[in-house]
């Protein structure tokens, strides 16, 4: 099916690493991407082509993939990590897919 | 400095077409390299792609979407431009311009607009 899926909801203490996943079919054939979005802002590119940073986001963003899951791992989250993280594919008749999003709190 | 920049009415009536503009500035919307394109995000909710388009003029829609809505780009004004049709409540939402990749990276979506929030109401 056409669709990506993450969990609603992910917690990581200060300092430590968290892993955020997308699930879906698409990932089979097509790398995901994923959007940092913050309160009242547009979304940012933040990985691409699995583990990919545009120019200017930390290294501590990084990505991996398998069968159908992508990952973005944020290791040793900072308090300006805290923001909904979206993962986007395409499908084969060049759909734009997203998943639902993933809120992410540092503690 | 790469830069896309919604335009349009903040304010649809329910039944109404809702038109909105992108302006695209620092490069070129002709770029063999790029789509571009429509998401949108209603209040709280999540992204939703709306539609794409190349500079050539080939266009995909959402499925879910794509009885009532247009997607067009005027070169000459490095511009591309989104009609939706008999809007009603449940398109309020903050609409997006945006640049696509192409082929294998027409997911990703390197360059969003700021936003610009629609609210449909009588």
């Amino acid at each position: 099916s056409s669709e990506l899926t993450q969990d609603p909801a992910v917690s990581v203490a200060l300092g430590q690493t968290v892993r955020i996943t997308c699930q879906g079919d698409s990932l089979r054939s097509y790398y995901a991407s994923w959007y940092q979005q913050r309160p009242g802002q547009a979304p940012v590119l933040v990985l691409y082509d699995k583990n990919n940073r545009p120019s200017g986001i930390p290294d501590r963003f990084s990505g991996s993939s398998s069968g159908d899951t992508a990952s973005l791992t944020i290791t040793g989250a900072q308090a300006e990590d805290e923001a909904d993280y979206y993962c986007n594919s395409r499908d084969s008749s060049a759909n734009v897919l997203f998943g639902g999003g993933t809120k992410l709190t540092v503690l | 400095q790469l830069q896309l920049q919604e335009s349009g009415p903040g304010l649809v009536k329910p039944s109404e077409t809702l038109s909105l503009t992108c302006t695209f500035s620092g490069g070129s919307i002709s770029s063999t390299s790029h789509y571009w394109g429509w998401t949108r995000q209603p209040p709280g909710k999540g992204l939703e792609w709306i539609a794409t388009i190349y500079y050539s003029g080939n266009t995909y829609y959402n499925a879910s979407l794509k009885s009532r809505v247009t997607i067009s780009v005027d070169t000459s004004k490095n511009q591309f431009s989104l009609k939706l049709s008999s809007v009603t409540a449940a398109d309020t939402a903050v609409y997006y311009c945006a640049r696509h990749g192409v082929r294998g990276d027409y997911g990703k979506i390197d360059h969003w607009g700021q936003g610009t929030l629609v609210t449909v109401s009588s």
